[in-house]
């Protein structure tokens, strides 16, 4: 079955940079596409970034220039780094494999990654 | 990128149909057929339920149906049930190639 197993709880200070993994398993990593998607406390859900199968890169406007998503395929594994950390970017990091085909949902969620941001 | 339009609350009661909308633009929901529809449990991460506008994943029950109008979308639960209590997320390609979330309804079964 498809697996998405994300790196575990992070606290940073303002200003530092941060990286979370989403280790992939059940289906070929080459083969879709990777998102990123966050949840500041209490908030919705805000779209990120994603990674395509020739590791060609879209980012949301807010993000391009400060949010790096990169993959490695030797380890089924995709990452997502977020510099210049602000309190406001505490929040839930979650990576979400897309569907099958053109479809541009998301088919399958990492369990999230709690990034706080706190002097 | 704005956020797609979801109504903050609904509810009703078991056994009712309830209905959320999603509006969004020209350079999202209303060009493309690729809405999708997500919930999300306190502390959980979010499950897919509709994609494409109106299909639904393997193993979502048929209660759960989507449908579009021009930049409007919508998600219709049926028979509900007091575990269909959480929040529920719209979710739309866009003309850039992106994705964009609307900002969440939260569904209370009374």
């Amino acid at each position: 079955q498809v697996q998405l197993v994300q790196s575990g709880t992070e606290v940073k200070e303002p200003g530092a940079s941060v990286k979370v993994s989403c280790k992939a398993s059940g289906y070929s990593f080459t083969d879709y596409y990777m998102h990123w998607v966050r949840q500041a406390p209490g908030q919705g859900l805000e779209w990120m970034a994603w990674i395509n199968p020739d590791s060609g890169t879209n980012y949301a406007q807010k993000f391009q220039g400060w949010v790096t998503v990169t993959r490695d395929t030797s380890i089924s594994t995709a990452y997502m780094e977020l510099r210049r950390l602000k309190s406001d970017d505490t929040a839930v990091y979650y990576c979400a494999r897309g569907l099958a085909g053109s479809s541009p949902g998301f088919e399958h969620w990492g369990q999230g990654t709690l990034v706080t941001v706190s002097s | 990128q704005s956020a797609l339009t979801q109504p903050a609350s609904v509810s009703g009661s078991p056994g009712q149909s309830i209905t959320i909308s999603c509006t969004g633009t020209s350079s999202d929901v209303g060009t493309y057929n690729y809405v999708s529809w997500y919930q999300q449990y306190p502390g959980k991460a979010p499950k897919l339920m509709i994609y494409d506008v109106s299909n639904r994943p393997s193993g979502v029950s048929n209660r759960f149906s989507g449908s579009k109008s021009g930049n409007t979308a919508s998600l219709a639960i049926s028979g509900l049930q007091a575990e269909d209590e959480a929040d529920y997320y719209c979710s739309s390609y866009t003309s850039s190639s992106t994705r964009v979330f609307g900002g969440g309804t939260k569904l209370t079964v009374l």
